[in-house]
């Protein structure tokens, strides 16, 4: 099964790029990467996701190297709405999600 | 209804005690999900319908835990003789296939238990 390895936090000053980086060194040819965000409080939340290419929607952009290996979410413009953690997963099993632990960001205004 | 809805908010069970938690997913999806997580933890798998079907269980911790979804919409998780590692939010999710055929899912905001 595939795992994602991704920092435990980071910071990112309001109105900046958020870059938050995923590694999934062992993902095969036809998993998908998975990003979703948790608020306090709330449910998970899904983003964005993507096979091989780069992929845009109005919440985020997913760069996706290559080889496949590793992965970005990119926020444009972060907002203190965005401070949550952020889930980088791989498809595992037939049907599951293995979220991790994820990364928490935090907005500075 | 527009999203996953989940009931109770929030649970309070005396060790022993048996609780219910329902998962009402969002109209026509046939993938739903239970996901419980603990403090301070990502959510973890618990087991997966497909309709009425109950397809994955091997994530439910012990036999104390209980899904069933026998109309293929409702879920309710049942809990039988609480013990306090039980204390987690669970979460509920359902999706409908993408033609891609990622799997995307919408979350319901949990049901939190705590075991006294």
């Amino acid at each position: 099964d595939a795992k994602t390895t991704q920092p435990p936090s980071m910071d990112c000053a309001e109105g900046r790029a958020a870059n938050l980086p995923c590694n999934h060194s062992t993902i095969s040819g036809n998993e998908y990467v998975y990003w979703y965000r948790q608020i306090h409080s709330q449910g998970p939340q899904y983003i964005i996701h993507g096979l091989k290419n780069n992929e845009t929607n109005e919440m985020a952009s997913l760069i996706i190297t290559e080889d496949r290996k590793s992965s970005t979410l990119i926020l444009p413009h972060a907002t203190l709405r965005d401070t949550a953690v952020y889930y980088c997963i791989v498809k595992t099993g037939a049907n599951n999600l293995f979220f991790g632990t994820g990364t928490r960001l935090t907005v500075i205004p | 209804g527009a999203g996953v809805s989940q009931s109770p908010r929030y649970k309070v069970a005396k060790r022993g005690q048996d609780v219910a938690l329902r998962c009402d997913p969002i109209s026509g999806h046939v993938s739903l999900f239970w996901y419980q997580q603990a403090l301070g933890q990502g959510p973890e798998f618990l087991t997966y319908f497909q309709n009425e079907a109950q397809l994955d269980k091997s994530g439910l911790p012990s036999d104390r835990f209980f899904a069933e979804r026998p109309e293929g919409s409702v879920s309710t998780l049942k809990i039988q003789r609480t013990q306090q590692e039980d204390s987690a939010v669970y979460l509920c999710a359902s999706s409908a296939r993408q033609k891609t055929g990622a799997n995307v899912l919408t979350f319901g905001a949990g049901s939190r238990l705590t075991v006294l």
